[in-house]
């Protein structure tokens, strides 16, 4: 079964570092999701992507935050200058436009020390 | 803001019996309710989900009830099996237009099945 891909799994940054997290969304998807869970919280929405260009944002992605698509396969969010409290697992999700069902990759477990 | 709660962080219960996991919403403009279930170090698994015009949906073991009225929903799964033993997520979606849905979640209910 097709799935959605993150890299790295885990991400270790100092504060004030620039840090890039990637992920392939399944192939044939056009919508594109970053969702974060800072321990013990919620899964929070953070951005939607679709036909290059941010659908939806959430409070949380402020100017710090951005997303790319560089190529037909990777769905990049950048953090421009990590702090503290962007410590969580970040997901990434995926949806064909068909339906209300997303999928997610495994995360990348980001660590701002 | 809690527009999707959990009440329960976790359920223990024994193999081959039900198991019941609840879900409030406060808004009623979501159009579709999700139920994911999560594994430690994997990302959120799609389960089942239910349209906000319907009342109940089965797949195999597992069934969403809606009530509408009481903007509540349930997971029910039967017989439970210790592989069930995950966390699982309410979630709620609404349609942002353009195809895209955006999914608000609960925080989760640790299901423990017991041998």
């Amino acid at each position: 079964e097709p799935e959605v891909t993150q890299t790295p799994s885990h991400q270790v940054t100092q504060m004030g570092q620039e840090v890039i997290l990637r992920c392939v969304p399944i192939s044939n998807h056009l919508y594109f999701y970053w969702y974060r869970q800072i321990l013990g919280q919620k899964v929070e929405f953070l951005v939607s992507f679709y036909n290059n260009e941010i659908s939806e944002k959430s409070e949380i992605f402020d100017d710090q935050f951005s997303v790319e698509r560089p190529d037909g396969s990777n769905f990049t969010l950048k953090i421009r200058s990590t702090k503290l409290e962007d410590s969580a697992m970040y997901f990434c999700a995926s949806n064909n436009g068909l339906g209300e069902k997303l999928f997610f990759g495994s995360g990348t477990q980001l660590s701002v020390l | 803001d809690q527009q999707v709660k959990q009440n329960s962080p976790s359920l223990s219960v024994q193999e081959g019996r039900i198991s019941i996991l609840n879900c409030d919403y406060t808004n009623s403009m979501f159009d579709y309710f999700l139920w994911y279930k999560k594994y430690p170090a994997e990302g959120p698994t799609f389960l089942i989900s239910i349209s906000s015009i319907k009342d109940k949906n089965e797949d195999g073991r597992f069934t969403v009830f809606l009530n509408k009225s009481a903007k509540h929903l349930s997971l029910h799964i039967v017989p439970s099996q210790p592989g069930d033993s995950a966390v699982y997520f309410c979630a709620a979606s609404q349609y942002s237009g353009a195809g895209s849905y955006q999914l608000t979640f609960g925080k989760g209910t640790k299901l423990s099945v017991i041998p």
